[in-house]
This record gives structure tokens, C-alpha cells and sequence, in this order.
């Protein structure tokens, strides 16, 4: 399946530092969204970055894909303790688009 | 707008009783998904709709997992009968023109 994997799978920073997540896949995609998710709550989407950009911004966050290596990476810049949440990344198949295929996420810990 | 409302937040059933799930997408939006969420197994597509049809059913673990969406503001998902390891967390999401999923806050199931 299409369903992507993280790395790592857990990662403790301090308040501050960057935290750099990575998610590889299998097959060709249109798009990849990169997802928070909360203790106990549903995921929130952050950010898509298309298979034809190599890097996006939103605020702290930087996107990187490299669809040669079907790999992309988050990063996260001064972190806070309120980014204390699952990541996950999410990619499409490369057909139609409209389903994504979660990876396993990534548990980021900033210790305040 | 209220977002994706998911109903109830926690279900807790017995072996063999039938369990249904509820779903209010965001209006406007064309698309819904649900989602199973185990530690095991992570986040799976169970089934989506477009339009209030069923699009991709594969995801469905068994014949006792039906969806069913009758109109474009309320969609279930039924399991019948239940068993101890459909215990869970199962999201809605609902998707409009922008490739971004919302998810609601899910349901945590829990069959013993």
C-alpha cells in the first residue's frame, strides 16, 4: 500500500530547538500533507506541498520534498511546548488524488 | 462553522451489539472519509464518499462495517454486530475543493 512511515517514531527536544521529521513513500503522488494531531483529538491539517515544489512555508514550519528519493521532511523552527503532538504526513496515490494513505506518525515530545 | 461534528465522543458497547457511528461534514464540502485509528495498525481508510456516493469501499474490514450517506450533511457508519478488536478510534473527515482534510474530533469506541 501507499501508507507512508515516518521517521522517527518518537522525538524529545527542548523548548526552542528545531525538531526535523522525515516520512518516506512508495509510489508516485500528485500532493503531500503533512497533519498534527493532539492527545485525544482528530488531526489538523498543517500544510500540502505538490509534487512539482520542492519547499513550502507556513510560519515556523518548512516543508521539503524530494519525489526522486519519495521522501519529504517537516521541520519545525524554535519550538514550543504547545507543538507537543503526533505528526503525521499523508500522501495520495498518484491517480485521481482524492484519498491519502497515512503514515504512522511521528511523536514529538518539547520539554518546556 | 462548527467543523466536522462526530457523534457520540465515546461509545462504550458489549460483544455482538450493533454500534453507529454519526458524521456531519462541513457544508459545501463534497468529500467524506472514515478513518480507523488503532496503535497497532494506525490510521486506516475505511471508505469515502463523493457526492454522497460510496467511491472506495476496499478499506472496509468485513461485511458486519457498512457506510451509508443519504444526504450531503449526514453520514454513519454501522458495525453489526460488534466485536472486541473494532475497539478504536474511528474519525470522519470531510474535504472540499482544497485537497486539506478536517477531521472531527472521532469516536472512541470500545467493545468488550
Amino acid at each position: 500500500s501507499q501508507q507512508g512511515e515516518e521517521d522517527p517514531q518518537a522525538l524529545s527536544i527542548q523548548e526552542g530547538e528545531n525538531a526535523t521529521m522525515n516520512c518516506s513513500y512508495k509510489t508516485s503522488i500528485n500532493n503531500l500533507q503533512w497533519y498534527r494531531q493532539n492527545s485525544g483529538r482528530g488531526l489538523v491539517h498543517l500544510i500540502l506541498i505538490r509534487s512539482n515544489e520542492r519547499e513550502k512555508h507556513s510560519g515556523r514550519l518548512r516543508v521539503t520534498l524530494d519525489t526522486s528519493k519519495k521522501s519529504s521532511s517537516l521541520l519545525i523552527t524554535a519550538s514550543r511546548a504547545a507543538d507537543t503532538a503526533s505528526y503525521f504526513c499523508a500522501t495520495d496515490d498518484g491517480g485521481t488524488g482524492n484519498q491519502f494513505y497515512f503514515g504512522t506518525g511521528t511523536s514529538l515530545t518539547v520539554i518546556p | 462553522d462548527a467543523g466536522v461534528i462526530q457523534s457520540p465522543r465515546h461509545e462504550v458497547t458489549e460483544m455482538g451489539q450493533e454500534v453507529t457511528l454519526r458524521c456531519k461534514p462541513i457544508s459545501g464540502h463534497d468529500y467524506l472519509f472514515w478513518y480507523r485509528q488503532t496503535m497497532m495498525r494506525g490510521l486506516e481508510l475505511l471508505i469515502y464518499f463523493n457526492n454522497n456516493v460510496p467511491i472506495d469501499d476496499s478499506g472496509m474490514p468485513e461485511d458486519r462495517f457498512s457506510a451509508k450517506m443519504p444526504n450531503a450533511s449526514f453520514s454513519t457508519l454501522k458495525i453489526q454486530p460488534s466485536e472486541p478488536r473494532d475497539s478504536a478510534v474511528y474519525f470522519c473527515a470531510s474535504r472540499g475543493r482544497r485537497y486539506g482534510y478536517t477531521f472531527g474530533s472521532g469516536t472512541r469506541l470500545t467493545v468488550v
